[in-house]
């Protein structure tokens, strides 16, 4: 079964100012998807940028962007500029290609990012 | 955009009832819909993964007589939990798939349920 670690509890960052936080993922299959998503006070769900395992060059959403290293199995959010309402629980997520597998997500525990003036 | 409407937001049962939470996706076929459960400050749990139609499949560990889930047609599907006890308590969250969108993954808003 796959497994995705995030290894950072909590991180903080000051205004305007750039974080990454970290992913890793254990898994044998090689065509899969990778996200992560942002989880507010309001508990809502909310997708920040998805990565094809397939595709080399690294997913960009405005500013935000990933660092995804195939090889060493790391998928690493970068948060540009960062902002006050970027403040959340962030979760990184692994879903299967392989067929049959429903196509469900598997989460990593989650890093709590706050932001500070 | 896609929306699920997931209903109760907040519900408290007493210990013993059931108790049905819903989400309907509002503009769009949700074709399966996954159940999760977050506790505090933890991650979101897969409980079971149902496709609309056809029986739910649960997670290992997950009960399938306590958590029933209901996936009858493309835009509703409930999950009941049974006979609820206080370690029932959680945060419950929906999210719904739609046919041939390859990466497309709607969540409700959650229901905190309590039960006392």
């Amino acid at each position: 079964a796959q497994t995705v670690t995030q290894s950072q509890p909590e991180m903080s960052v000051q205004e305007a100012e750039t974080v990454t936080l970290s992913c890793t993922y254990d898994t044998s299959e090689s065509d899969y998807y990778l996200f992560w998503y942002k989880q507010p006070p309001s508990r809502q769900m909310i997708l920040v940028i998805r990565q094809e395992a397939y595709k080399q060059q690294n997913a960009t959403e405005n500013r935000f962007s990933v660092n995804f290293q195939k090889a060493a199995k790391s998928f690493s959010l970068k948060i540009s500029d960062s902002q006050l309402g970027d403040a959340a629980m962030y979760f990184c997520a692994y879903r299967s290609e392989v067929p049959g597998t429903a196509s469900k997500l598997t989460f990593g525990t989650g890093t709590r990012l706050q932001v500070t003036l | 955009g896609a929306v699920v409407s997931q209903h109760p937001s907040r519900v408290i049962c007493k210990s013993g009832t059931s108790v049905k939470i819903e989400c309907r996706s509002l503009d769009f076929q949700a074709t399966t819909m996954f159940w999760y459960r977050q506790f505090p400050k933890k991650s979101l749990m897969l409980m079971a993964t149902s496709n609309e139609g056809s029986k739910a499949t649960y997670e290992q560990g997950v009960e399938k007589d306590k958590f029933l889930i209901n996936h009858a047609s493309l835009t509703l599907s409930t999950l009941t939990v049974t006979s609820a006890h206080p370690e029932d308590s959680s945060f419950y969250i929906c999210s719904a798939r739609e046919g041939g969108r390859r990466y497309g993954y709607t969540f409700g808003s959650g229901t905190r349920l309590t039960v006392v």
